[in-house]
């Protein structure tokens, strides 16, 4: 079945300074990659996700880039602000008339912005 | 709306209990899935369900049952709790995968404890 390796675990930068999380997966039927935002004692929350017809996506100081020969794809924020820091999560699935919607997360990514 | 919510928020239990969560959505979803997420491990999926009536097995699906006799509800089950199965519960729903959003709405979470 479908494995994804988030890295890294732990990534501490300056406010102000780019974050980048790094994740690959292994089912090259995999055509769907969403990131998820999870603060402190809070639900995951979708923040930008990516289909593989697309090689970036762009909202504000988010991106998702995406190498499908590779099978990895990865989050960019610029710019971070204290508010950035929390878990990131990567996901994989897959997208089709028999799809589940299931998806394959990654082991998270803890992202401390230091004022 | 409430959104997806999870009943209860904590919990503990003995070892050999048994006990159910309820997860429940008002979006009209109609896929709903079950997670843990453990230090470490990401969200891996228990259990999922397509539609009303119909269960499948996740990544994790040993030691819990679930259940969904309405569309709005999905029923997780430990029947005989182990130390193993302390985590947090979450508790998602999408639309079917036709639609334009492929998003998981989260619930809130259920910290469980086994002694």
């Amino acid at each position: 079945g479908e494995n994804v390796e988030q890295h890294p675990s732990t990534l501490s930068v300056q406010e102000g300074d780019s974050a980048v999380i790094k994740c690959t997966y292994s089912d090259s039927a995999s055509n769907y990659f969403p990131w998820y935002k999870q603060e402190l004692g809070k639900r995951p929350q979708l923040i930008i996700d990516i289909r593989s017809n697309v090689g970036e996506k762009k909202d504000q100081r988010i991106a998702v880039t995406l190498n499908k020969t590779a099978k990895h794809f990865s989050l960019h924020i610029t710019e971070t602000q204290p508010e950035d820091s929390a878990v990131y999560f990567c996901a994989a699935s897959k997208l089709g008339s028999s799809n589940t919607g299931k998806l394959i997360f990654g082991q998270g990514t803890t992202l401390q912005v230091k004022p | 709306n409430a959104g997806v919510t999870q009943t209860p928020k904590f919990r503990v239990l003995k070892t050999g209990q048994s006990m159910t969560l309820l997860c429940a959505q008002d979006m009209n979803h109609e896929y709903m899935y079950w997670y843990r997420q453990d230090p470490g491990m990401g969200l891996r999926l228990i259990h999922y369900s397509v539609g009303e009536g119909t269960t499948a097995k996740g990544e994790v699906p040993d030691g819990y049952n679930v259940s969904r006799l309405k569309k709005q509800n999905f029923l997780l089950g430990l029947e005989s709790a182990a130390p193993s199965q302390t985590s947090v519960y979450f508790c998602a729903s999408s639309r079917r995968h036709r639609a334009e959003s492929y998003e998981q709405y989260f619930g809130p979470g259920t910290r469980l404890t086994v002694t």
